[in-house]
Protein backbone atom coordinates (compact mmCIF):
# COMPACT_ATOMS: atom_id res chain seq x y z
CA UNK A 1 0.00 0.00 0.00
CA UNK A 2 1.14 3.30 -0.45
CA UNK A 3 2.45 6.55 1.87
CA UNK A 4 -0.72 8.46 2.79
CA UNK A 5 -3.97 6.29 2.57
CA UNK A 6 -6.82 8.15 3.45
CA UNK A 7 -9.88 6.79 5.52
CA UNK A 8 -12.48 6.60 4.81
CA UNK A 9 -12.79 7.18 0.81
CA UNK A 10 -15.91 9.06 0.97
CA UNK A 11 -17.88 10.71 3.66
CA UNK A 12 -21.61 12.31 3.46
CA UNK A 13 -22.58 14.78 6.04
CA UNK A 14 -25.07 17.12 6.64
CA UNK A 15 -24.32 20.33 7.04
CA UNK A 16 -23.03 21.53 10.26
CA UNK A 17 -21.87 18.34 11.48
CA UNK A 18 -18.08 17.47 11.91
CA UNK A 19 -15.96 15.53 9.48
CA UNK A 20 -12.85 13.32 10.46
CA UNK A 21 -10.58 12.30 7.71
CA UNK A 22 -7.30 9.90 8.59
CA UNK A 23 -4.53 9.63 6.92
CA UNK A 24 -1.53 6.62 7.59
CA UNK A 25 1.46 6.95 6.26
CA UNK A 26 4.48 4.61 6.64
CA UNK A 27 7.76 6.07 6.80
CA UNK A 28 9.49 9.13 8.79
CA UNK A 29 8.66 12.43 8.11
CA UNK A 30 9.63 16.06 8.22
CA UNK A 31 6.26 17.23 8.07
CA UNK A 32 1.92 16.27 6.97
CA UNK A 33 0.77 18.71 5.15
CA UNK A 34 -3.51 18.72 3.98
CA UNK A 35 -4.92 20.06 0.93
CA UNK A 36 -8.23 20.28 -0.33
CA UNK A 37 -9.15 19.78 -4.58
CA UNK A 38 -12.86 21.09 -5.73
CA UNK A 39 -13.66 18.76 -8.63
CA UNK A 40 -11.24 19.84 -11.72
CA UNK A 41 -9.76 22.19 -9.43
CA UNK A 42 -6.07 22.69 -8.67
CA UNK A 43 -5.02 22.13 -4.75
CA UNK A 44 -5.27 24.49 -2.00
CA UNK A 45 -3.38 24.11 1.13
CA UNK A 46 -5.07 23.63 4.08
CA UNK A 47 -2.92 23.22 7.22
CA UNK A 48 1.10 22.14 7.67
CA UNK A 49 1.59 20.25 10.85
CA UNK A 50 5.90 19.44 11.11
CA UNK A 51 6.45 16.10 12.70
CA UNK A 52 7.54 17.76 16.27
CA UNK A 53 3.92 18.59 16.77
CA UNK A 54 0.88 16.85 18.30
CA UNK A 55 -1.94 19.47 17.35
CA UNK A 56 -2.52 22.35 14.67
CA UNK A 57 -5.46 24.61 14.49
CA UNK A 58 -6.83 26.96 11.26
CA UNK A 59 -9.91 28.00 11.60
CA UNK A 60 -12.60 24.98 11.80
CA UNK A 61 -9.66 22.96 11.02
CA UNK A 62 -8.00 20.84 13.52
CA UNK A 63 -5.09 18.07 12.46
CA UNK A 64 -3.54 15.64 14.62
CA UNK A 65 -0.26 13.70 14.32
CA UNK A 66 0.44 10.86 16.17
CA UNK A 67 4.15 9.87 15.21
CA UNK A 68 4.36 6.32 16.72
CA UNK A 69 1.34 5.37 15.30
CA UNK A 70 2.29 7.32 11.63
CA UNK A 71 -1.47 8.58 11.34
CA UNK A 72 -2.77 11.84 11.32
CA UNK A 73 -6.56 12.99 11.19
CA UNK A 74 -8.15 16.24 10.08
CA UNK A 75 -11.68 17.46 11.41
CA UNK A 76 -13.42 19.91 9.82
CA UNK A 77 -15.79 21.56 12.67
CA UNK A 78 -19.44 22.59 11.77
CA UNK A 79 -19.25 21.73 7.99
CA UNK A 80 -20.56 23.59 5.24
CA UNK A 81 -22.01 23.14 1.74
CA UNK A 82 -18.58 25.06 0.69
CA UNK A 83 -16.74 22.27 2.17
CA UNK A 84 -17.55 19.87 -0.13
CA UNK A 85 -14.18 18.43 -2.04
CA UNK A 86 -11.41 16.03 -2.21
CA UNK A 87 -9.14 16.04 1.40
CA UNK A 88 -5.41 14.93 0.14
CA UNK A 89 -2.87 14.58 3.47
CA UNK A 90 0.75 14.59 1.88
CA UNK A 91 3.83 13.79 3.38
CA UNK A 92 7.45 15.57 3.28
CA UNK A 93 9.70 12.65 3.79
CA UNK A 94 12.73 12.80 6.79
CA UNK A 95 15.70 13.62 4.30
CA UNK A 96 18.34 13.62 7.40
CA UNK A 97 16.79 15.89 9.58
CA UNK A 98 15.22 18.59 6.68
CA UNK A 99 12.46 18.94 3.93
CA UNK A 100 12.86 18.15 0.92
CA UNK A 101 9.99 19.52 -0.57
CA UNK A 102 8.94 15.83 -2.49
CA UNK A 103 5.41 15.48 -1.12
CA UNK A 104 3.76 11.73 -1.27
CA UNK A 105 0.22 12.25 -1.47
CA UNK A 106 -2.62 9.75 -0.93
CA UNK A 107 -5.32 8.60 -2.40
CA UNK A 108 -7.97 11.28 -0.49
CA UNK A 109 -10.96 10.97 1.04
CA UNK A 110 -14.31 12.68 -0.76
CA UNK A 111 -16.40 14.91 1.32
CA UNK A 112 -19.72 15.44 0.42
CA UNK A 113 -21.94 17.90 2.81
CA UNK A 114 -25.42 17.91 2.36
CA UNK A 115 -27.25 21.42 2.92
CA UNK B 1 0.61 38.77 -6.67
CA UNK B 2 -0.37 35.86 -8.81
CA UNK B 3 -0.24 32.48 -8.35
CA UNK B 4 1.11 30.13 -9.90
CA UNK B 5 0.28 29.72 -13.84
CA UNK B 6 -0.23 26.73 -16.08
CA UNK B 7 -0.78 26.51 -19.56
CA UNK B 8 -2.92 25.08 -21.68
CA UNK B 9 -5.47 24.19 -18.72
CA UNK B 10 -6.79 21.57 -21.15
CA UNK B 11 -5.01 19.35 -24.06
CA UNK B 12 -6.11 17.37 -26.75
CA UNK B 13 -3.56 15.09 -28.27
CA UNK B 14 -3.23 12.32 -30.88
CA UNK B 15 -1.43 8.88 -30.45
CA UNK B 16 1.87 9.76 -31.29
CA UNK B 17 1.70 13.45 -30.57
CA UNK B 18 3.85 15.68 -28.83
CA UNK B 19 2.31 17.49 -25.70
CA UNK B 20 4.44 20.67 -24.19
CA UNK B 21 2.68 21.67 -20.76
CA UNK B 22 4.13 25.15 -19.33
CA UNK B 23 4.15 26.57 -15.74
CA UNK B 24 5.12 29.78 -14.29
CA UNK B 25 5.90 29.64 -10.57
CA UNK B 26 4.73 32.20 -8.01
CA UNK B 27 6.97 35.60 -8.33
CA UNK B 28 9.80 34.69 -6.38
CA UNK B 29 9.74 31.24 -6.19
CA UNK B 30 12.92 29.27 -7.71
CA UNK B 31 11.66 25.47 -6.93
CA UNK B 32 8.75 23.65 -9.14
CA UNK B 33 7.45 20.55 -8.48
CA UNK B 34 5.61 18.28 -11.30
CA UNK B 35 2.58 15.80 -10.52
CA UNK B 36 0.44 13.82 -12.06
CA UNK B 37 -3.11 13.05 -11.26
CA UNK B 38 -4.67 9.76 -12.56
CA UNK B 39 -8.30 10.13 -12.42
CA UNK B 40 -9.71 8.99 -8.95
CA UNK B 41 -6.51 8.97 -7.72
CA UNK B 42 -3.99 11.18 -5.90
CA UNK B 43 -1.00 12.98 -6.87
CA UNK B 44 2.04 11.27 -7.71
CA UNK B 45 4.79 13.22 -7.75
CA UNK B 46 6.94 13.49 -11.32
CA UNK B 47 9.97 15.55 -11.29
CA UNK B 48 11.34 18.60 -8.80
CA UNK B 49 13.65 21.43 -10.27
CA UNK B 50 15.60 24.59 -9.35
CA UNK B 51 16.13 27.01 -11.96
CA UNK B 52 18.44 25.40 -15.15
CA UNK B 53 18.71 22.04 -12.91
CA UNK B 54 16.84 18.96 -12.36
CA UNK B 55 17.18 17.71 -8.42
CA UNK B 56 15.17 15.04 -8.42
CA UNK B 57 13.32 13.23 -11.51
CA UNK B 58 12.81 9.55 -9.60
CA UNK B 59 8.95 9.90 -10.52
CA UNK B 60 9.17 10.64 -14.18
CA UNK B 61 9.13 7.72 -16.68
CA UNK B 62 12.06 7.13 -18.11
CA UNK B 63 11.72 6.97 -21.54
CA UNK B 64 9.14 9.94 -23.91
CA UNK B 65 9.27 12.38 -20.56
CA UNK B 66 11.60 15.15 -20.44
CA UNK B 67 11.05 18.67 -17.74
CA UNK B 68 13.04 22.08 -17.64
CA UNK B 69 13.45 25.03 -15.84
CA UNK B 70 15.33 27.62 -17.72
CA UNK B 71 17.00 30.67 -16.34
CA UNK B 72 14.31 32.81 -17.95
CA UNK B 73 10.66 31.38 -18.92
CA UNK B 74 8.54 28.15 -17.83
CA UNK B 75 9.07 25.47 -16.93
CA UNK B 76 8.43 22.83 -19.26
CA UNK B 77 6.97 19.45 -19.07
CA UNK B 78 7.60 17.44 -22.40
CA UNK B 79 6.06 14.08 -23.22
CA UNK B 80 7.17 12.86 -26.90
CA UNK B 81 5.05 10.22 -28.40
CA UNK B 82 1.64 10.05 -25.94
CA UNK B 83 -0.23 7.70 -25.17
CA UNK B 84 -3.53 7.02 -24.21
CA UNK B 85 -2.05 6.51 -20.59
CA UNK B 86 -0.86 9.69 -20.57
CA UNK B 87 -4.38 10.91 -20.11
CA UNK B 88 -4.10 12.75 -16.31
CA UNK B 89 -4.17 15.70 -15.03
CA UNK B 90 -0.53 17.47 -14.78
CA UNK B 91 -0.01 19.77 -11.74
CA UNK B 92 2.68 21.59 -11.04
CA UNK B 93 3.64 23.57 -7.87
CA UNK B 94 6.30 25.98 -6.77
CA UNK B 95 7.80 27.41 -3.36
CA UNK B 96 10.34 29.70 -2.25
CA UNK B 97 12.63 27.18 -0.87
CA UNK B 98 12.67 23.15 -0.48
CA UNK B 99 15.00 22.79 2.45
CA UNK B 100 15.46 23.68 5.89
CA UNK B 101 12.15 24.73 7.23
CA UNK B 102 9.21 23.38 5.74
CA UNK B 103 7.73 25.31 2.86
CA UNK B 104 4.08 25.34 1.68
CA UNK B 105 3.63 24.12 -1.91
CA UNK B 106 1.65 26.50 -4.32
CA UNK B 107 -0.58 24.42 -6.91
CA UNK B 108 -1.57 25.72 -9.68
CA UNK B 109 -4.66 24.93 -11.35
CA UNK B 110 -3.43 21.99 -13.18
CA UNK B 111 -3.26 21.51 -17.45
CA UNK B 112 -5.49 18.05 -18.47
CA UNK B 113 -4.23 16.27 -21.08
CA UNK B 114 -6.23 14.02 -22.98
CA UNK B 115 -4.55 11.60 -25.46
CA UNK B 116 -7.11 10.45 -28.38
Amino acid sequence: SQQGEEDPQALSIQEGENATMNCSYKTSINNLQWYRQNSGRGLVHLILIRSNEREKHSGRLRVTLDTSKKSSSLLITASRAADTASYFCATDADAGGTSYGKLTFGQGTILTVHP
Amino acid sequence: NAGVMQNPRHLVRRRGQEARLRCSPMKGHSHVYWYRQLPEEGLKFMVYLQKENIIDESGMPKERFSAEFPKEGPSILRIQQVVRGDSAAYFCASSPQASGAPYEQYFGPGTRLTVT
